[in-house]
């Protein structure tokens, strides 16, 4: 079974609109972290938020905001107002375990913003 | 503050061929990470280093790959003999001790094409 499940391949978005890319995961550890990544058409790994599983409240870095369903196993990430920069690979990750420091990613979803 | 360092940013070569992929994680950071990202299977994590130590090489794909960290600020990946299957883009990472939220920072990662 898959760890980390991203059901959309890409997603499209109007520039200054808000987007939410879907991430759900499977585990059976109480601890564990999910992080989210951007890959630009450049190919580099940009980290962009962090949720642990015993933080009470989402996590939130500027535009970007992270809605943590615990009971659902879901870690959307949501981006306000979209810009022309966000178009990117955005990837799940999960690590499991407190000391584990292995991330699984997902497969990615591909987002595109029209201006 | 210099980020994670990687080279060659390219490289092509003929099948058969030694392959050594280098990398400098950041200063302080404990851990280091090799993936490999193809569009076929994603990131997938081939080893990873805690202070130089192999912890886990459950993700490497074969004898003809190996990686040593002979000291803080220097890795190697090596693929002897290379295979045209392992085109890939790699990618080093490494990040600090902490308490699990520490996010992994990527290099630029070396893109590799067996020909």
């Amino acid at each position: 079974a898959q760890k980390i499940t991203q059901t959309q391949p890409g997603m499209f978005v109007q520039e200054k609109e808000a987007v939410t890319l879907d991430c759900t995961y499977d585990t059976s550890d109480p601890s564990y972290g999910l992080f989210w990544y951007k890959q630009p058409s450049s190919g580099e790994m940009i980290f962009l938020i962090y949720q642990g599983s015993y933080d009470q409240q989402n996590a939130t870095e500027g535009r970007y905001s992270l809605n943590f369903q615990k009971a659902r196993k879901s870690a959307n990430l949501v981006i306000s107002a979209s810009q022309l920069g966000d178009s990117a690979m955005y990837f799940c990750a999960m690590k499991e375990g407190g000391s584990n420091y292995k991330l699984t990613f997902g497969k990615g979803t591909l987002l595109t913003v029209n201006p | 503050d210099a980020g994670v360092i990687q080279s060659p940013r390219h490289e092509v070569t003929e099948m058969g061929q030694e392959v050594t992929l280098r990398c400098k994680p950041i200063s302080g950071h404990d851990y280091l990470f090799w993936y490999r990202q193809t569009m076929m299977r994603g990131l997938e994590l081939l080893i990873y280093f805690n202070n130089n130590v192999p912890i886990d090489d459950s993700g490497m794909p074969e004898d003809r790959f190996s990686a040593k960290m002979p000291n803080a600020s220097f890795s190697t990946l090596k693929i002897q003999p290379s295979e045209p299957r392992d085109s890939a883009v790699y990618f080093c990472a490494s990040s600090p001790r902490g308490q699990g939220n520490q996010p992994q920072h990527f290099g630029d990662g070396t893109r590799l094409s067996i020909l």
